[in-house]
């Protein structure tokens, strides 16, 4: 079936750096753009990134530009997140999630999902 | 930067209609998807694209959107339909998503 897993979450100290994952596995993975959205602990949906189909192009969110980076592997059907200069801010789950459609420019809405890896900053 | 506004909160009674709605000055060019939350869980598609409706969502979620803002309305509002609701949107580049606040709708 069409899924979508994350890994790579933990607790890091502020300043350090964290590699998340996400693999995908049930759909033609190198065709569809790639996003990651977070959600702090009682706070709402925050788009982070997203990823071309063919990784060419890569956009993030104000609040973590300069800090992480976004790549895909499409031999191996994963994308990931590296995440550096960690603060206490960016704790909060993690989820990778699908675009809806295939093999465009623009982003869209996400219909696949994730369960989500937390990230931890804490000294 | 881009800002979709939802109400913090929505109450409804058992069989009565909820409806949450998404403001934002980009609507009109842009399409509106809105997600489901349950407690502990990931987002779940319930419209896309304004106003359809995903295979396996209940027919009493349905969406629109006029001008600058759009609506996710359910009709008949059920126990199990307690969650946060988010809408959903492209920015003006069409590069980057942006989620409104979310909207805690209450079935009591």
């Amino acid at each position: 079936q069409v899924q979508l897993v994350e890994s790579g979450g933990g607790v890091v100290q502020p300043g350090r750096s964290l590699r998340l994952s996400c693999a995908a596995s049930g759909f033609t993975f190198s065709t569809h753009l790639i996003h990651w959205v977070r959600q702090a602990p009682g706070k709402g949906l925050e788009w982070v990134a997203v990823i071309s189909y063919d990784g060419s192009n890569k956009y993030y969110a104000d609040s973590v530009k300069g800090r992480f980076t976004v790549s895909r592997d499409n031999s191996k059907s994963t994308v990931y997140l590296q995440l550096n200069s960690l603060r206490a801010e960016d704790t909060a789950v993690y989820y990778c999630a699908r675009d809806m459609r295939q093999l465009v420019l623009f982003v869209y809405g996400m219909d696949v999902w994730g369960q989500g890896t937390t990230v931890t900053v804490s000294s | 930067s881009y800002e979709l506004t939802q109400p913090p909160s929505v109450s409804v009674s058992p069989g009565q209609t909820a409806r949450i709605t998404c403001s934002g000055d980009g609507l009109p060019k842009t399409y509106v998807y809105w997600y489901q939350q349950k407690s502990g869980q990931a987002p779940v598609l319930v419209i896309y694209e304004d106003n359809k409706r995903p295979s396996g969502i209940p027919e009493r979620f349905s969406g629109s959107s006029s001008g600058t803002m759009a609506t996710l309305t359910i009709s008949g509002a059920q126990v199990e339909d307690e969650a946060d609701y988010y809408c959903y949107s492209a920015d003006s580049s069409g590069n980057r998503g942006v989620f409104g606040i979310g909207t805690k709708v209450s079935v009591l």
